[in-house]
């Protein structure tokens, strides 16, 4: 069982509509929580990190469940620029694991 | 421009060869790594460097070889290349000491072609 995993979409949605992926960790003892982006054939980079209180940058809100392993990505108001693939990314000791990554396509 | 670097951008090989990819980063970043990304499978780890003079393994590293003679350099090594290893890869670094250890930054990726 890969120790993140996420759905991987696609999610088809129009301009302005609010989207949320939903990402989950097998290792209890993970330290640190990201979402990376990924555009097509680029390397990823990151977006945000994720705290246990929950954290917000502009449009994306970024949460975090301890108790559930659970971390989830929501993205308000769409742009078409938000297109690309978002990767769920915990670190458990001294490197990063990755998820599978969603895609998002938002459509005019 | 600070950041990282690889080469080749792009490279078909015949099964069999050797090739080395390379990976040089003017952040002087402690730590190190190097992905593959392959469709359906996301990015898996396949070495690490936590320092200079060490490396390790991670999820795949058959068929691979790393060194880390100096901070800024991290080539990889497919000693006798074989198709499974047609790929994209991906140099990362971090930086333990800075504010912002959590983040890796990524290079731009080596797409390699092995026939």
């Amino acid at each position: 069982r890969k120790e993140v995993e996420q759905d991987p979409g696609p999610f088809n949605v129009p301009e302005g509509a609010t989207v949320a992926f939903n990402c989950t960790y097998s290792n209890s003892a993970s330290q640190s929580f990201f979402w990376y982006r990924q555009d097509c054939r680029k390397e990823p980079k990151l977006l945000m990190s994720v705290y246990s209180s929950g954290n917000e940058d502009g449009r994306f809100t970024a949460q975090l469940n301890r108790a559930s392993q659970y971390i989830s990505l929501l993205i308000r108001d769409s742009k078409l620029s938000d297109s690309a693939t978002y990767l769920c990314v915990v670190r458990g000791g001294y490197a990063l694991n990755f998820g599978k990554g969603t895609s998002l396509l938002v459509t005019p | 421009i600070a950041g990282i670097t690889q080469a080749p951008t792009s490279q078909i090989l015949a099964a069999g060869r050797r090739m080395t990819l390379r990976c040089t980063q003017d952040m002087r970043h402690n730590a190190m790594y190097w992905y593959r990304q392959d469709l359906g499978l996301g990015l898996r780890l396949i070495h690490y460097s936590n320092t200079a003079g060490t490396t390790g393994k991670g999820e795949v590293p058959d068929g691979y070889s790393v060194s880390r003679a100096n901070t800024d350099d991290f080539p990889l090594t497919l000693a006798s290349a074989v198709p499974s290893q047609t790929s994209v890869y991906f140099c990362a670094s971090r930086d333990f000491q800075s504010r912002e250890y959590n983040e890796q930054f990524f290079g731009p990726g080596t797409r390699l072609t092995v026939l």
